[in-house]
């Protein structure tokens, strides 16, 4: 089986602030692993995805996320928050080639000017 | 480019009725998927598909029927709703291979069951 908790449901920094989300996932086999975003009232668009190459991953909009096998950890970071991050994200994990995605509670990012 | 396109975009049932969530895209994607996202909840899988003629149950597939008569389109149907299906509903697709995972999402349907 395989799932995904991201701790904290709301994240609150100052803009140009680093920017820290935390995703663990559980999985008996090798996961691929994601971040998608929403912006409110839209869909889901991914950021970035780890599928077994590199464990450092860089995304769009300057986002990157480091796969550690020895800490289950996926955590997405970006070195300066910018107002237009604010959002709510979702790390999701699954099967290799398969497309069903499990995801997480997500987490709500708010930017401060 | 439209990408995966949902419809309609609201709509308000009343117990017991039946209604189908529309969904269509123009990516050629073999795979497609049906999700709910429900406050606090993240996205749960209701049922999917990789090519059309072939469905499968998802993670919360009860209440729902789907169908995939061609590669274009992926209906969701409720029957008899019930309070519970409150939710808003997001298609999406991929392409197979190492892209798999990469879906790309409708813009949702928010239905409310009273």
């Amino acid at each position: 089986a395989q799932s995904v908790t991201q701790l904290g449901s709301h994240v609150s920094v100052s803009e140009g602030a680093l920017v820290l989300l935390r995703c663990n996932y559980s999985s008996s086999v090798p996961p691929y692993l994601f971040w998608y975003v929403q912006y409110p009232n839209q869909g889901l668009q991914l950021l970035l995805k780890y599928t077994s190459a590199a464990t450092l991953v860089k995304g769009i909009n300057g986002f990157e996320a480091e796969f550690k096998k020895s800490e289950t950890s996926f955590h997405l970071t970006k070195p300066s928050a910018h107002m237009s991050d604010a959002a709510e994200y979702f790390c999701a994990v699954s099967r290799k080639g398969t497309g069903k995605l499990i995801f997480g509670q997500g987490t709500t990012l708010q930017v401060k000017p | 480019n439209a990408g995966v396109t949902q419809t309609p975009k609201f709509r308000i049932l009343k117990i017991g009725q039946s209604m189908t969530l529309q969904c269509t895209q123009d990516m050629n994607h073999n795979y497609m998927y049906w999700y709910r996202q429900d406050p606090g909840m993240g996205l749960k899988l209701i049922y999917y598909s990789v090519g059309a003629g072939i469905t499968d149950k998802g993670e919360v597939p009860n209440g729902y029927n789907v169908s995939r008569s061609t590669t274009e389109d992926f209906p969701l149907r409720l029957e008899l709703a019930a309070p519970s299906q409150t939710s808003v509903y997001f298609c999406a697709s991929s392409s197979g291979g190492r892209d798999t995972g990469e879906l790309f999402f409708g813009e949702g349907s928010r239905l409310t069951v009273l």
